[in-house]
């Protein structure tokens, strides 16, 4: 069964630092998704990024937050300035037909501190 | 603000009972709708997608999609301690052809041995 990679699985970081989730989504895959989960609250859209560009974010995204798939296999997300707030369960996914829904990742647990 | 809506439980049934399990949506138009399952600190895990109304079913689990009434349910036949998770139903939304999904807070189910 193919598999959506995450990488670190946790990251401890201190607030102001910047962090950076690796993904390495399906490889026959074209969609490509970040969201977040505050631990006890709903999974949340962040982003999505196809043929090399963002298609959709939400209002959380914001200019700390930014996307980029730097190969054909990683797409990574960046936090430049992490706050306390940002401490959330981070999911990639992606999807070979978007109206099909998506394979999630593991995630990465993300601690600001 | 397009809102998903489950009753968070829990939701406790007997092993080899039906559980049902349902949910609400807002946005009239939205035109995919999907169920996933997620065990404790783990990803969602993709397990029905259904797009017209009527039931649709696959091995233990059947989708339901009333558009007219704006609910989509789950239902899990012969429910295993295994199936004991937090299941989150998921919805396209109509605007701009986004792609998107936006996900109730889910409701937790446990099966009793």
């Amino acid at each position: 069964e193919p598999e959506v990679t995450q990488t670190p699985s946790h990251q401890v970081t201190q607030m102001g630092q910047e962090v950076i989730l690796r993904c390495v989504p399906i490889s026959n895959h074209l969609y490509f998704y970040w969201y977040r989960q505050i631990l006890g609250q709903k999974v949340e859209f962040l982003v999505s990024f196809y043929n090399n560009e963002i298609s959709e974010k939400s209002e959380i995204f914001d200019d700390q937050f930014s996307v980029e798939r730097p190969d054909g296999s990683n797409f990574t997300l960046k936090i430049r300035s992490t706050k306390l707030e940002d401490s959330a369960m981070y999911f990639c996914a992606s999807s070979e037909n978007r109206r099909y829904g998506y394979t999630f990742g593991s995630g990465t647990r993300l601690t600001v501190v | 603000q397009k809102e998903v809506e489950q009753n968070s439980g829990p939701l406790s049934v007997p092993e080899g009972a039906i559980a049902s399990l349902n949910c609400t949506y807002s946005d009239r138009g939205s035109q995919s709708f999907f169920w996933y399952r997620q065990y404790s600190g783990k990803s969602p895990e993709l397990i029905m997608s259904i797009y017209s109304n009527g039931d649709k079913e696959d091995g233990r689990f059947t989708a339901q999609l009333n558009k007219a009434s704006q609910y989509v349910s789950l239902l899990i036949r012969d429910s295993q301690p295994s199936d004991s998770a937090t299941y989150l139903c998921a919805v396209t939304p109509t605007q701009g052809g986004s792609e998107k999904l936006v996900f109730g807070k889910g409701t937790k189910l446990t099966v009793n041995p």
